[in-house]
């Protein structure tokens, strides 16, 4: 399959440990934010959505932290695995009750063996 | 339960051609959306159906780009005429409604135009 991001962010981290993937998103109106998983020639998988009005969210081996006040969004992944190589993309959805989802230009996760 | 279903996965088309992908969402979602993934970027939003209704269109270039959705089920996205800019990869996704629910992408078609 072709290659997505080729000149994405990378982010390298050594496979067990925690990864942090971070972004910044555009519209302060937003009140909604997902968290994708891309793999090469495949499309973009849902990972974690937070609305606006919480500031962490867990799921399984992941968290997500949002801050408001610096229109930032990071995504914590635990005892980072291969299979978690990726390219990671946030999104918007630009505007409250909207849904007009706006992805972020994304990270390249690499999981060192 | 089977995933979105897009055809063809990659198409080569000479500059000034037109081209078809089509996209068949999980059974039972109302809504339908086609982006565009140029490579190295995150996917944009082209069209937004609810049903059979466009819900948003606003970064669909209409001068070249069209879609359907005639029976509220399969959607087709066109291009004509294609230009070296269209190269990118085509992905639907579905949603069982418009809001904050999960959208299921498929595979996407992946257009070279020469």
């Amino acid at each position: 399959g072709e290659s997505v991001g080729l000149h994405l962010p990378t982010l390298s981290v050594q496979e067990g440990d925690n990864s942090i993937i971070n972004c910044a998103y555009s519209n302060s109106a937003s009140d909604y934010f997902i968290w994708y998983k891309q793999e090469s020639g495949k499309g973009p998988q849902f990972i974690i959505d937070i609305r606006s009005n919480m500031d962490k969210r867990q799921g399984q081996r992941v968290t997500v932290l949002l801050n408001k006040t610096v229109k930032h969004l990071s995504l914590q992944i635990a005892a980072t695995q291969p299979g978690d190589s990726a390219v990671y993309f946030c999104a918007e959805n630009g505007s409250s009750g909207t849904y007009k989802y706006i992805f972020g230009t994304g990270t390249r996760l690499k999981v060192l063996a | 339960e089977a995933g979105v279903a897009q055809s063809p996965r990659y198409k080569i088309i000479e500059k000034r051609q037109s081209v078809a992908f089509w996209c068949n969402p999980i059974s039972g979602h109302a809504t339908l959306y086609w982006y565009q993934q140029i490579l190295g970027q995150g996917p944009k939003l082209l069209i937004q159906f609810q049903n059979n209704g466009v819900v948003d269109d606003s970064q669909l270039p209409k001068d070249r780009f069209s879609a359907e959705r005639l029976k509220g089920v399969d959607s087709t996205l066109k291009i004509q005429p294609a230009k070296l800019e269209d190269s990118a990869v085509y992905l639907c996704a579905s949603s069982l409604r418009t809001g904050a629910y999960e959208q299921y992408f498929g595979p996407g078609t992946r257009l070279t135009v020469t």
